[in-house]
Protein backbone atom coordinates (compact mmCIF):
# COMPACT_ATOMS: atom_id res chain seq x y z
CA UNK A 1 0.00 0.00 0.00
CA UNK A 2 1.50 3.46 -0.81
CA UNK A 3 2.51 5.44 1.83
CA UNK A 4 4.05 9.31 2.82
CA UNK A 5 7.66 9.08 3.76
CA UNK A 6 9.38 11.91 5.70
CA UNK A 7 13.10 11.95 6.41
CA UNK A 8 14.85 12.55 8.58
CA UNK A 9 13.22 10.88 11.30
CA UNK A 10 15.21 13.51 13.69
CA UNK A 11 16.38 16.45 13.07
CA UNK A 12 19.07 18.23 15.55
CA UNK A 13 19.73 21.67 14.92
CA UNK A 14 21.00 25.06 16.37
CA UNK A 15 19.27 28.33 16.67
CA UNK A 16 19.01 30.80 13.76
CA UNK A 17 20.00 27.73 11.49
CA UNK A 18 17.88 26.72 8.37
CA UNK A 19 16.70 23.18 7.80
CA UNK A 20 14.98 21.43 5.35
CA UNK A 21 12.23 18.71 6.22
CA UNK A 22 11.30 16.36 3.05
CA UNK A 23 8.32 14.51 2.53
CA UNK A 24 7.45 12.20 -0.70
CA UNK A 25 3.67 12.35 -0.92
CA UNK A 26 2.21 9.50 -2.21
CA UNK A 27 2.54 9.32 -6.18
CA UNK A 28 -0.90 10.19 -7.70
CA UNK A 29 -1.68 12.86 -4.93
CA UNK A 30 -2.31 16.43 -6.15
CA UNK A 31 -2.39 17.98 -2.37
CA UNK A 32 0.19 18.50 0.39
CA UNK A 33 0.23 19.81 3.34
CA UNK A 34 2.11 20.38 6.76
CA UNK A 35 1.14 20.16 10.43
CA UNK A 36 3.30 20.68 13.37
CA UNK A 37 2.23 19.30 17.13
CA UNK A 38 4.21 20.64 19.55
CA UNK A 39 5.07 18.40 22.72
CA UNK A 40 1.74 17.88 24.62
CA UNK A 41 -0.24 20.53 22.10
CA UNK A 42 -2.18 19.94 19.48
CA UNK A 43 -1.71 19.11 15.82
CA UNK A 44 -1.76 22.62 14.13
CA UNK A 45 -2.30 23.27 10.55
CA UNK A 46 0.71 24.81 8.55
CA UNK A 47 0.10 25.03 4.93
CA UNK A 48 -1.49 23.53 2.22
CA UNK A 49 -0.37 22.91 -1.44
CA UNK A 50 -1.92 22.08 -4.70
CA UNK A 51 -0.86 22.79 -8.34
CA UNK A 52 2.58 24.18 -7.33
CA UNK A 53 1.49 27.44 -5.02
CA UNK A 54 0.15 27.37 -1.62
CA UNK A 55 -3.46 26.79 -1.30
CA UNK A 56 -3.96 27.92 2.49
CA UNK A 57 -1.96 28.83 5.00
CA UNK A 58 -2.18 29.47 8.82
CA UNK A 59 -0.70 32.15 11.00
CA UNK A 60 1.65 29.99 11.94
CA UNK A 61 3.56 29.67 8.76
CA UNK A 62 5.01 33.05 8.50
CA UNK A 63 7.92 34.02 6.25
CA UNK A 64 10.29 32.11 8.11
CA UNK A 65 8.32 29.15 6.42
CA UNK A 66 8.67 27.97 2.90
CA UNK A 67 7.67 25.01 0.55
CA UNK A 68 8.61 23.67 -2.62
CA UNK A 69 8.32 20.96 -4.54
CA UNK A 70 11.26 21.02 -6.85
CA UNK A 71 10.96 17.65 -8.87
CA UNK A 72 7.87 15.38 -8.97
CA UNK A 73 8.15 13.59 -5.78
CA UNK A 74 9.46 15.60 -3.27
CA UNK A 75 7.89 17.67 -0.96
CA UNK A 76 9.76 20.18 1.83
CA UNK A 77 8.90 22.42 4.21
CA UNK A 78 11.76 24.96 5.03
CA UNK A 79 12.34 26.98 7.78
CA UNK A 80 15.11 29.90 7.46
CA UNK A 81 16.06 30.70 11.24
CA UNK A 82 15.01 28.30 13.54
CA UNK A 83 13.85 29.49 16.22
CA UNK A 84 13.26 27.11 19.93
CA UNK A 85 9.72 27.54 19.55
CA UNK A 86 9.96 25.64 16.54
CA UNK A 87 10.74 22.18 18.29
CA UNK A 88 7.82 20.03 17.45
CA UNK A 89 7.51 17.11 15.76
CA UNK A 90 6.59 18.22 11.72
CA UNK A 91 3.70 15.68 9.65
CA UNK A 92 3.85 16.18 5.98
CA UNK A 93 0.26 14.74 4.48
CA UNK A 94 -1.21 14.25 1.14
CA UNK A 95 -4.59 13.39 -0.08
CA UNK A 96 -6.60 13.02 -3.88
CA UNK A 97 -8.93 15.03 -4.39
CA UNK A 98 -10.42 13.53 -7.31
CA UNK A 99 -11.30 10.19 -5.15
CA UNK A 100 -14.79 10.97 -2.93
CA UNK A 101 -13.16 11.11 0.20
CA UNK A 102 -10.04 13.23 -0.43
CA UNK A 103 -8.40 11.65 2.61
CA UNK A 104 -5.46 13.48 3.86
CA UNK A 105 -2.97 10.18 4.74
CA UNK A 106 0.09 11.27 6.92
CA UNK A 107 4.07 10.34 6.96
CA UNK A 108 5.56 9.23 10.54
CA UNK A 109 6.69 12.59 11.33
CA UNK A 110 10.41 14.26 11.74
CA UNK A 111 11.11 15.28 15.26
CA UNK A 112 12.92 18.72 15.00
CA UNK A 113 14.82 19.45 18.00
CA UNK A 114 16.29 23.47 17.87
CA UNK A 115 19.20 23.79 20.62
CA UNK B 1 -13.10 30.24 17.12
CA UNK B 2 -13.23 26.74 15.61
CA UNK B 3 -12.40 23.97 17.85
CA UNK B 4 -12.53 20.07 18.39
CA UNK B 5 -12.97 18.86 21.86
CA UNK B 6 -11.79 15.33 23.44
CA UNK B 7 -13.03 15.70 27.04
CA UNK B 8 -11.04 12.13 28.18
CA UNK B 9 -6.59 12.36 28.40
CA UNK B 10 -7.09 9.08 28.89
CA UNK B 11 -9.46 5.81 28.57
CA UNK B 12 -8.76 2.72 30.25
CA UNK B 13 -10.80 -0.68 29.32
CA UNK B 14 -10.67 -4.15 29.68
CA UNK B 15 -10.32 -6.68 26.67
CA UNK B 16 -13.21 -7.66 25.52
CA UNK B 17 -15.28 -4.84 26.97
CA UNK B 18 -16.82 -1.97 24.29
CA UNK B 19 -15.05 1.41 24.20
CA UNK B 20 -16.07 4.56 23.32
CA UNK B 21 -13.76 7.66 23.16
CA UNK B 22 -15.40 11.37 22.65
CA UNK B 23 -15.49 14.01 20.41
CA UNK B 24 -17.50 17.18 20.19
CA UNK B 25 -16.80 19.70 17.73
CA UNK B 26 -17.53 23.76 16.88
CA UNK B 27 -17.29 24.60 13.10
CA UNK B 28 -19.80 26.09 11.24
CA UNK B 29 -21.19 24.25 8.13
CA UNK B 30 -21.46 20.53 7.21
CA UNK B 31 -17.73 19.54 8.14
CA UNK B 32 -16.47 16.38 7.15
CA UNK B 33 -15.20 14.49 10.58
CA UNK B 34 -12.17 12.05 10.82
CA UNK B 35 -10.69 9.52 13.37
CA UNK B 36 -6.52 8.84 13.03
CA UNK B 37 -4.83 6.98 15.19
CA UNK B 38 -0.87 6.92 16.40
CA UNK B 39 0.54 4.14 17.65
CA UNK B 40 4.28 4.75 19.96
CA UNK B 41 6.86 6.28 17.05
CA UNK B 42 4.37 6.17 14.29
CA UNK B 43 2.48 8.67 12.00
CA UNK B 44 -0.75 9.51 12.05
CA UNK B 45 -2.97 6.29 10.67
CA UNK B 46 -6.50 7.32 9.17
CA UNK B 47 -9.35 5.13 10.97
CA UNK B 48 -12.49 6.45 9.30
CA UNK B 49 -14.92 9.66 8.31
CA UNK B 50 -17.84 10.96 7.52
CA UNK B 51 -19.04 12.91 5.27
CA UNK B 52 -22.19 12.67 4.64
CA UNK B 53 -25.57 9.94 4.66
CA UNK B 54 -25.06 7.42 7.36
CA UNK B 55 -24.96 8.58 10.93
CA UNK B 56 -22.64 5.08 11.78
CA UNK B 57 -19.79 5.30 9.67
CA UNK B 58 -17.66 2.04 9.70
CA UNK B 59 -13.52 2.07 9.97
CA UNK B 60 -10.62 0.09 9.84
CA UNK B 61 -10.05 -2.77 12.56
CA UNK B 62 -13.50 -2.86 13.85
CA UNK B 63 -13.49 0.73 15.02
CA UNK B 64 -16.92 2.63 14.27
CA UNK B 65 -17.58 5.93 14.96
CA UNK B 66 -21.32 7.80 15.54
CA UNK B 67 -21.97 11.17 13.51
CA UNK B 68 -24.60 13.28 15.98
CA UNK B 69 -25.55 16.72 14.25
CA UNK B 70 -27.51 18.02 16.99
CA UNK B 71 -24.83 17.43 19.88
CA UNK B 72 -21.78 17.96 16.91
CA UNK B 73 -20.57 14.96 18.42
CA UNK B 74 -18.49 12.11 16.65
CA UNK B 75 -17.52 9.82 19.06
CA UNK B 76 -15.34 6.86 17.90
CA UNK B 77 -16.16 3.17 19.29
CA UNK B 78 -15.63 -0.46 19.14
CA UNK B 79 -17.61 -3.40 20.21
CA UNK B 80 -15.07 -5.42 21.85
CA UNK B 81 -11.51 -3.66 22.26
CA UNK B 82 -8.06 -5.59 22.45
CA UNK B 83 -5.17 -5.04 24.05
CA UNK B 84 -3.37 -4.18 20.31
CA UNK B 85 -5.89 -1.07 20.11
CA UNK B 86 -3.67 0.89 22.93
CA UNK B 87 -2.40 3.66 21.27
CA UNK B 88 -3.15 7.83 20.87
CA UNK B 89 -6.42 8.85 19.28
CA UNK B 90 -7.46 11.79 17.52
CA UNK B 91 -10.39 13.62 16.23
CA UNK B 92 -10.34 15.88 13.25
CA UNK B 93 -12.39 18.35 11.55
CA UNK B 94 -12.35 19.82 8.13
CA UNK B 95 -14.87 22.78 8.02
CA UNK B 96 -14.54 22.33 4.11
CA UNK B 97 -15.54 26.11 3.25
CA UNK B 98 -14.23 26.84 -0.69
CA UNK B 99 -11.09 25.19 -1.00
CA UNK B 100 -10.35 24.98 2.99
CA UNK B 101 -9.08 21.56 3.16
CA UNK B 102 -7.10 21.92 7.02
CA UNK B 103 -7.81 19.75 9.63
CA UNK B 104 -8.72 21.20 12.97
CA UNK B 105 -7.15 18.50 15.80
CA UNK B 106 -8.66 17.41 18.99
CA UNK B 107 -5.53 17.02 22.12
CA UNK B 108 -5.95 13.31 21.67
CA UNK B 109 -7.20 10.59 23.74
CA UNK B 110 -4.78 7.87 25.05
CA UNK B 111 -6.28 4.57 24.94
CA UNK B 112 -5.35 1.79 27.22
CA UNK B 113 -6.79 -1.61 26.95
CA UNK B 114 -5.81 -4.22 29.56
CA UNK B 115 -5.48 -7.69 29.49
Amino acid sequence: EPEVTQTPSHQVTQMGQEVILRCVPISNHLYFYWYRQILGQKVEFLVSFYNNEISEKSEIFDDQFSVERPDGSNFTLKIRSTKLEDSAMYFCASSDPRALTDTQYFGPGTRLTVL
Amino acid sequence: AQSVAQPEDQVNVAEGNPLTVKCTYSVSGNPYLFWYVQYPNRGLQFLLKYITGDNLVKGSYGFEAEFNKSQTSFHLKKPSALVSDSALYFCAVSPRAGNNRKLIWGLGTSLAVNP
